[in-house]
């Protein structure tokens, strides 16, 4: 079955950069995007961007852009997501999610990392 | 950016009893192809998303048929014919049409 497992919660301080990752099984790794996806405590969720593991092409929301790269490594069908210049705001839970298995949609989110919790604090 | 809007914030239920969100979009999901790109989704407290329907009306896979959804261009809605204490969550729709990815603010279901 499909699984995607996340790396670890962390504590950085501001101005530190984090990286996650995700690790999926149960399927061919370079057959579906992996997308980002994060929820402030308390708040909603708030789609961040997306990667092709096939070709490693990458699309972001503009809000991260500069901040935020998305990479992979096909070898152990891991996509990592790493944000930079972190600030207090960006203490969030993230999750990588991936589509199901459609021609006519590949951005429903049928599979979803457990989350990983990131808290940024001095 | 596609901006979506959800009503109401909060909604309490009585197990048994219908209930029904709305999901409104700044633009219309309709593509060319005839579909909706809107979606929707519930988060149990605690837990990752778990994907409800698709394409604007259809269930996901494993999804009680009590849950559907409806609606075309800019509004939408889902329905539960009969909620049940699982339900309890927040659901969030979604559009899928254009990037960037744009969620709903979210609508907390409980029980009365």
């Amino acid at each position: 079955q499909v699984q995607l497992v996340q790396s670890g919660a962390e504590v950085k301080e501001p101005g530190a950069s984090v990286r996650v990752s995700c690790k999926a099984s149960g399927y061919t790794f370079t057959s579906h995007d992996i997308n980002w996806v994060r929820q402030a405590t308390g708040q909603g969720l708030e789609w961040m961007g997306w990667m092709n593991p096939k070709t490693g092409n990458t699309g972001s929301t503009q809000k991260f852009q500069g901040r935020l790269t998305l990479t992979r490594d096909t070898s152990i069908s891991t996509v990592y997501m790493e944000l930079r210049s972190l600030r207090s705001e960006d203490t969030a839970v993230y999750f990588c999610a991936r589509g199901r298995e459609s021609t006519i949609t590949t951005t429903a989110f049928e599979h979803w990392g457990q989350g990983t919790r990131v808290t940024v604090s001095s | 950016d596609i901006v979506v809007i959800q009503s109401p914030l909060s909604l309490p239920v009585t197990p048994g009893e219908p209930a029904s969100i709305s999901c409104r979009s700044s633009q219309s999901l309709l593509a060319s192809n005839g579909y909706n790109y809107l979606d929707w989704y519930l988060q149990k407290p605690g837990q990752s998303p778990q994907l409800l329907i698709y394409l604007g009306s259809d269930r996901a896979s494993g999804v009680p048929d009590r849950f559907s959804g409806s609606g075309s261009g800019t509004d939408f809605t889902l329905k539960i014919t009969r909620v049940e204490a699982e339900d309890v969550g927040v659901y969030y729709c979604m559009q899928t049409l254009q990037l960037p990815l744009t969620f709903g603010g979210g609508t907390k279901v409980e029980i009365k």
